[in-house]
């Protein structure tokens, strides 16, 4: 059973016209990530959310925002999607009570931008 | 800042081969190391964590270490097949709230 859930899986939108992707998990999990991936790159951390506090990377650009209205649901907004926000994005969680507890992957949203 | 590096970037092995690995890391003050497995155009699957005080992990063919005071994690996958075609990351949690540090990966192939 899927435990952290992305949607949609494929998402086509155009040039600085807004999108939001979804996450959802069942895990229950106190912390909730957003990552870009590009081609053949390590994942790149955009957002995180423990319990209600929001932080955002230094380097996450202004045109990215989150929103997590309550511990099940991560949304990932774009305000003005360009070319080179096209990408991979990764929701992902964990729980962090305690060094052994593993981060949780979504299969992702593969973003594309005309 | 943590950097992770994993090289080869890429590698291709004959079925049946033992794959190795390798996963580098800067910083040794981590909470723990964690493997994944990422098939095309899907997100991350975890293989294996490594909690900083173990030194190795095993689940099935995989089997993975780590020397924290070397900055280095290996990732052994017995007896490959072709199904074992993915690319491997390695992160290494960084904080206590949770924040990982991803390597770019290696693609592996093996061929029938």
């Amino acid at each position: 059973d899927a435990m952290v859930i992305q949607n949609p899986r494929y998402q086509v939108t155009q040039f600085g016209k807004p999108v939001t992707l979804s996450c959802s998990q069942t895990l229950n999990h106190n912390v909730m990530y957003w990552y870009q991936q590009k081609s053949s790159q390590a994942p790149k951390l955009l957002f995180h959310y423990y319990d209600k506090d929001f932080n955002n990377e230094a380097d996450t650009p202004d045109n990215f925002q989150s929103r997590r209205p309550n511990t099940s649901f991560c949304f990932l907004d774009i305000r003005s999607p360009g070319l080179g926000d096209a990408a991979m994005y990764l929701c992902a969680t964990v729980e962090t009570g305690g060094s052994n507890q593993p981060q949780h992957f979504g299969d992702g949203t593969r973003l594309s931008i005309l | 800042k943590q950097e992770v590096t994993q090289i080869p970037a890429a590698l291709s092995v004959p079925e049946g081969e033992n794959l190795v690995l390798n996963c580098s890391f800067t910083d040794s003050a981590i909470y723990n190391l964690q493997w994944f497995r990422q098939d095309p155009g899907k997100g991350l699957t975890s293989l294996l964590l490594i909690q900083s005080s173990q030194r190795e992990q095993t689940s099935g063919r995989l089997n993975a270490s780590l020397d924290k005071s070397s900055g280095r994690s290996t990732l052994y996958i017995a007896a490959s097949q072709p199904g074992d075609s993915a690319t491997y990351l390695c992160a290494v949690r960084t904080d206590s709230w949770g924040k990982f540090q991803f390597g770019a990966g290696t693609q592996v192939v093996v061929t029938p």
